[in-house]
């Protein structure tokens, strides 16, 4: 079955810490992996997309292949990342979605 | 920029009521979505659209449900006889390209609330 996977649904750190969110997935053939974001009373949107290797507000995400993952990862976090993200693959199917909150 | 917009932003329905949640997908997009998130819970896809058609549904998206459609603008989604768990927030999302590639973009939300 074609599935992602996002094992923590609560993930907090201090501003300045580095952030890794993570995402599995399950998919046969060549996925493509997406990470929305959905902060406080705004829509959800795209932050990036594994296709496109860009970095995003200092996200970036990397497709390995061999761990069948997608995580997300930002060096240094920001009051302003705290928000729900979701995981999601080609089929536009999300993941359980993960809240990280930024302490300050 | 253009937006998915989306009404209503709130109704409320007695249980066994039927429900029509409208979406304005961006103009030159051809694919459409309809996505439900249950209170505290992840975003749950339910159906896609293209070519005036279903594409793809979850096993959420049972007979009580429909989308449509109707004219060159609007997607809807239909609930015929509303149940009290199908109090949700419905998100509808639109991409202009194919399946596996292309952002979604999302409208707000229309948050229904069953009694």
């Amino acid at each position: 079955a074609q599935r992602v996977t996002q094992p923590e649904k609560l993930l907090s750190v201090f501003k300045g810490a580095p952030v890794e969110l993570k995402c599995n997935y399950s998919y046969s053939g060549s996925p493509e992996l997406f990470w929305y974001v959905q902060y406080s009373r705004q829509r959800l949107q795209l932050l990036l997309r594994h296709i496109s290797r860009e970095s995003i507000k200092g996200f970036t995400a990397d497709l390995n292949k061999g761990e069948t993952s997608f995580h997300l990862k930002k060096p240094f976090a920001q009051e302003e990342d705290s928000a729900m993200y979701y995981c999601a693959l080609s089929d536009m199917r999300f993941g359980a979605g993960t809240r990280l909150t930024v302490k300050p | 920029e253009p937006e998915v917009t989306q009404t209503p932003s709130h109704q409320v329905t007695q249980m066994g009521q039927e429900v029509i949640l409208r979406c304005v997908p961006i103009s030159n997009h051809l694919y459409f979505y309809w996505y439900r998130q249950i209170l505290g819970q992840k975003v749950e896809f339910l159906v896609s659209f293209y070519n005036n058609e279903i594409s793809e549904k979850s096993e959420i998206f049972d007979d009580q449900f429909s989308v449509e459609r109707p004219d060159g603008s609007n997607f809807t989604l239909k609930i015929r006889s509303t149940k009290l768990e199908d109090s949700a927030m419905y998100f509808c999302a639109s991409r202009w390209t194919g399946k596996n590639t292309g952002e979604l973009f999302f409208g707000e939300g229309s948050r229904l609330t069953v009694l």
